[in-house]
C-alpha cells in the first residue's frame, strides 16, 4: 500500500469547516483512499472513501486532485464531538488479509 | 443496528491466565479481523477470517489463537497471557466486495499484570 503524509496536528474553530490534507505521491491505479477517525478510547470510525472523483456522504466530503497524488477531508461545519487523530490510509480494495495500515495521522483540535 | 460489539470491555489477568475476547457483528460481513493498538501505536492485524470455519494469520499472530464458528462471530484466546499482550484490542468486520470499508468495535482492554 502507497505511503500518506499527513500534518501531526490541526486546529479549527467550532462551526467553521476543517480541511484535513493528506499527500500519497505513491499511489498506484487501483489503490483508494479511505478517511477514518478515532476518537480517544473508541475504535476507529470510517468516515469515506474514493477513487478518483470526489465523494461526500453526511459526514464529510473527498476531495482528490486530478493526479491523485493527494487529497482533503473536509468536515463542513466542525463541532467539538469532532475532535478526534484523523487517518488517510491508501489501499488496495478489500482483499483477505489485506490489513489497514494506521499512520501517525492528524489530531484535530476543534476549539469553541 | 448494534454494528460490531466487543465482550468484556475491560478485563484484568494475571500472567499465565487464558482467557477469550468476543466479537460479534449483526451486518452479515463475510470479513472479521482482530487488530491490538499499543499507546501511541498504529493498529496491527492480529488474526482474520474470510469466512465462517476459516481464519489466517495476520502481522503479529504469536500468543493468540482465533476460531470463527459462526459467522457473525470472532473469538480472541489467549492461551497463557504475558504482560506484552497488555493493550487495547479491536474487532472489526466488512463486506467482501469491491472497495467496502471496515467497522470497528469499540475495543477490549485487557491488562496483564
Amino acid at each position: 500500500d502507497a505511503k500518506t503524509t499527513q500534518p501531526p496536528s490541526m486546529d479549527c474553530a467550532e462551526g467553521r469547516a476543517a480541511n484535513l490534507p493528506c499527500n500519497h505521491s505513491t499511489i498506484s491505479g487501483n489503490e483508494y483512499v479511505y478517511w477514518y477517525r478515532q476518537i480517544h478510547s473508541q475504535g476507529p470510525q470510517y468516515i469515506i472513501h474514493g477513487l478518483k472523483n470526489n465523494e461526500t456522504n453526511e459526514m464529510a466530503s473527498l476531495i482528490i486532485t486530478e493526479d491523485r497524488k493527494s487529497s482533503t477531508l473536509i468536515l463542513p461545519h466542525a463541532t467539538l464531538r469532532d475532535t478526534a487523530v484523523y487517518y488517510c490510509i491508501v489501499r488496495v480494495r478489500n482483499t483477505a488479509g489485506n490489513m489497514l495500515t494506521f499512520g501517525g495521522g492528524t489530531r484535530l483540535m476543534v476549539k469553541p | 443496528n448494534a454494528g460490531v460489539t466487543q465482550t468484556p470491555k475491560f478485563r484484568v489477568l494475571k500472567t499465565g491466565q487464558s482467557m477469550t475476547l468476543l466479537c460479534a457483528q449483526d451486518m452479515n460481513h463475510e470479513y472479521m479481523y482482530w487488530y491490538r493498538q499499543d499507546p501511541g501505536m498504529g493498529l496491527r492485524l492480529i488474526h482474520y477470517s474470510v469466512g465462517e470455519g476459516t481464519t489466517a494469520k495476520g502481522e503479529v499472530p504469536d500468543g493468540y489463537n482465533v476460531s470463527r464458528l459462526k459467522k457473525q462471530n470472532f473469538l480472541l484466546g489467549l492461551e497463557s497471557a504475558a504482560p506484552s499482550q497488555t493493550s487495547v484490542y479491536f474487532c472489526a468486520s466488512s463486506y467482501v466486495t469491491l472497495d467496502q470499508p471496515q467497522h470497528f468495535g469499540d475495543g477490549t482492554r485487557l491488562s496483564i499484570l
